[in-house]
C-alpha cells in the first residue's frame, strides 16, 4: 500500500501562513492526495484532495510536486480554530489496495496566539 | 442532516463480554470502513466494505468481526474484548470507493476494556 511520511508536529502564530509537507514518495500514477484534519475530540473531516495541479478551496491550499512525490498543504492564515492534526493520504482504487486507507499518525499543528 | 452516527459514544466493559458498536449513515453511501485511533499510532483502519454483503480486512482486523447486511448501517463486533482492544474507535463513509470523494467520519466511540 502506499503510504506517506509527515512531520510529527508543526508550530505557527496567528495569522501567519503554514506550510504542511508530506512524501509520498511510492505514490503511482493514479493515486488521488487527500488531506484530512482532526479538531480535538472530533472526527477527521475532509479538507482537500488533488492529482497532478495544485488546488484552492476555502479552506486551504494544495501544493503538489512536479513529479508527485511529495505535497504541501497551505493554510493561508492559520487561525486558533486550524489546530489539529492534519493528515495527509492516498487514494487509489486498484486490485489489492481497493477500499484500503492509510493515514498514519498525521501533523500536530499547534497555533500561537 | 447528513451524518454519520456511532453508538455508544461512551463505554466501559469487561474483557470477554461481547459487545457491538453500531455505525450508520443516512447519505446512501456504498462506502463504509471503522478505524481505531491510538496514542502514538494515529488512525488504523480495521475492516471496511464496498457495498452490501461486501467486506474485507483492514490493518488490524484481529479480534473484530462486521457485518453488512443493510446499505446504512455497518456495526462493529467484538466477540471477545480484551483490554488492548481499550481505543477510540471511529467509522467512516463515502459514496463509491472513489478516488475523488471525500471521507465522512463519525464522532468516534470510547471504548474501554477492563
Amino acid at each position: 500500500d502506499a503510504k506517506t511520511t509527515q512531520p510529527n508536529s508543526m508550530e505557527s502564530n496567528e495569522e501567519e501562513p503554514v506550510h504542511l509537507p508530506c512524501n509520498h514518495s511510492t505514490i503511482s500514477g493514479t493515486d488521488y492526495i487527500h488531506w484530512y484534519r482532526q479538531l480535538p475530540s472530533q472526527g477527521p473531516e475532509y479538507v482537500i484532495h488533488g492529482l497532478t495541479s495544485n488546488v484552492n478551496n476555502r479552506m486551504a491550499s494544495l501544493a503538489i510536486a512536479e513529479d508527485r512525490k511529495s505535497s504541501t498543504l497551505i493554510l493561508h492564515r492559520a487561525t486558533l480554530r486550524d489546530a489539529a492534526v492534519y493528515y495527509c493520504i492516498l487514494r487509489d482504487v486498484r486490485g489489492s489496495t481497493l477500499g484500503r486507507l492509510y493515514f498514519g499518525r498525521g501533523t500536530q499543528l499547534t497555533v500561537w496566539p | 442532516e447528513a451524518q454519520v452516527t456511532q453508538n455508544p459514544r461512551y463505554l466501559i466493559t469487561v474483557t470477554g463480554k461481547k459487545l457491538t458498536v453500531t455505525c450508520s449513515q443516512n447519505m446512501n453511501h456504498e462506502y463504509m470502513s471503522w478505524y481505531r485511533q491510538d496514542p502514538g499510532l494515529g488512525l488504523r483502519q480495521i475492516y471496511y466494505s464496498m457495498n452490501v454483503e461486501v467486506t474485507d480486512k483492514g490493518d488490524v482486523p484481529e479480534g473484530y468481526k462486521v457485518s453488512r447486511k443493510e446499505k446504512r448501517n455497518f456495526p462493529l463486533i467484538l466477540e471477545s474484548p480484551s483490554p488492548n482492544q481499550t481505543s477510540l474507535y471511529f467509522c467512516a463513509s463515502s459514496l463509491l470507493v472513489s478516488k475523488t470523494v471525500e471521507l465522512f467520519f463519525g464522532e468516534g466511540s470510547m471504548l474501554t476494556v477492563l
